[in-house]
């Protein structure tokens, strides 16, 4: 039972290039959670899934979209990296009980 | 929307201290979620509380939710070095996607 897992672990990126951040889970849960952590603001949500086939924004969508591929996986898109778009994105899904499992973050840098 | 303040944002202590982070809203939680990050990992769920006035405790950490249910806190008794990381609390709000809104943090260092 690997959890959530998220690929890559880093990244370093120019601005003005795409990237697709990766995130599956194994343990059949039907919503997942797409976050960044900044220094001192904690995590903000970017975008959730509330189960397959469906999509909503969170606190901070701007510059971003996402798929839910299947009930496994659900992917983020930066179309055009941006510098304020440097931060750690973390993935997540939900328990039974409403616990957020989460996945190991990708380290993103956009020079 | 919902916002969660929490204090302190920074806390060093000596090991064998006390330890505590708090949790506020202006308006009504629904649950409370507490989550620990250790320093270059993820968040890990500790706890939830649900009801006004709950208190529960995991060996040496206590969580309560207080009876207005705005606000919360996290106790840690003699504090180790196993407890170092930043611990966070968040709202789950009522809604059908169940969304968490986190606090900013405590950073807790632990002094040998």
């Amino acid at each position: 039972n690997a959890g959530v897992t998220q690929t890559p672990k880093f990244q370093v990126l120019k601005t003005g290039q795409s990237m697709t951040l990766q995130c599956a889970q194994d343990m059949n849960h039907n919503s997942m959670y797409w976050y960044r952590q900044d220094p001192g603001m904690g995590l903000r949500l970017i975008y959730y899934s509330a189960s397959e086939g469906t999509t909503d924004k969170g606190e901070v969508p701007n510059g971003y979209n996402v798929s839910r591929l299947n009930k496994r996986e659900f992917s983020l898109r930066l179309e055009s990296a941006a510098p304020s778009q440097t931060s750690v994105y973390f993935c997540a899904s939900t328990g039974l009980s409403y616990e957020q499992y989460f996945g190991p973050g990708t380290r993103l840098t956009v020079t | 929307g919902q916002q969660v303040m929490q204090i302190p944002q920074y806390q060093h202590v000596q090991e064998g201290e006390d330890f505590t982070t708090y949790c506020n809203s202006s308006t009504t939680l629904s649950n409370i979620q507490w989550y620990k990050q250790r320093p270059g990992g993820h968040p890990v769920f500790l706890i939830q509380l649900v009801k006004s006035g709950e208190v529960k405790k995991q060996k040496r950490l206590t969580f309560q939710f207080g009876e207005a249910k705005k606000n919360s806190s996290l106790h840690i008794t003699a504090t180790q070095t196993t407890d170092v990381g930043t611990y966070f609390c968040a709202d789950l709000s009522s809604g059908s996607a169940r969304q968490l809104t986190f606090g900013s943090g405590t950073q807790l260092t632990v002094l040998p």
